[in-house]
């Protein structure tokens, strides 16, 4: 089993619907939590960022972390074209340890 | 958010030729930068860690000679491919942490390397 899995998609949705991206992980000890866009060709800018379990919103984008069920979704409202990306979840047990990252799911939002 | 800037964006070398990408943080400093190399549509694969004034930590499989790893100073750091082989053809990123405090992990805009 790999430390972290995401569904790869690809998902397709209609301007305006609200997204739900997911990652499960196995390593109890993971404690930071992050999600990352990446357009084709670009390195990942990120998003949201977690410590620990809890939610947190910003602007259109939601982050929730269930460390309990090592879950963790991020939310997308009122989608838009421009946020046709590669999203990609990472986590990381400590301050300066590597992200393990999920394999990105690809998302198209269709005018 | 924090900046780090990574050079060149693209390159073109020949086999047997070596190539030097260099990964800045602009606007913070960082004691710990990680190299990691992308196949198209996969995810990010991790290399190394790099630490400021001490040796890289190479991951399993990635060979240390080849991937020359230098973090002179905690605002940069250097990945060297040597003897660069048309294998090693690949979109390579840098991401760096702020020494500062905070976990989130900023990265470069990547560089996309064609061994011909």
């Amino acid at each position: 089993q790999k430390e972290v899995e995401q569904d790869p998609g690809p998902l397709s949705v209609p301007e305006g619907a609200i997204v739900s991206l997911n990652c499960t992980y196995s390593n109890s000890a993971f404690q930071y939590f992050m999600w990352y866009r990446q357009y084709s060709r670009k390195g990942p800018e990120l998003l949201m960022y977690t410590y620990s379990s809890g939610n947190k919103e910003d602007g259109r984008f939601t982050a929730q972390v269930d460390k309990s069920s090592k879950y963790i979704s991020l939310f997308i409202r009122d989608s838009q074209p421009s946020d046709s990306a590669t999203y990609l979840c990472a986590m990381s047990k400590a301050g300066n340890t590597p992200l393990v990252f999920g394999k990105g799911t690809r998302l198209s939002v269709i005018a | 958010g924090a900046v780090v800037s990574q050079h060149p964006s693209r390159v073109i070398c020949k086999s047997g030729t070596s190539v030097k990408i260099e990964c800045r943080s602009l606007d913070f400093q960082a004691t710990t930068m990680f190299w990691y190399r992308q196949f198209p549509k996969q995810s990010l694969m991790l290399m190394a860690t790099s630490n400021e004034g001490s040796k890289a930590t190479y991951e399993q499989g990635v060979e240390k000679d080849k991937f020359l790893i230098n973090h002179a100073s905690l605002t940069l750091s250097t990945l060297t491919v040597t003897s660069a082989h048309p294998e090693d053809s690949s979109f390579y990123i840098c991401s760096a942490r702020d020494k500062g405090g905070g976990t989130e992990a900023f990265f470069g805009q990547g560089t996309r390397l064609t061994v011909v």
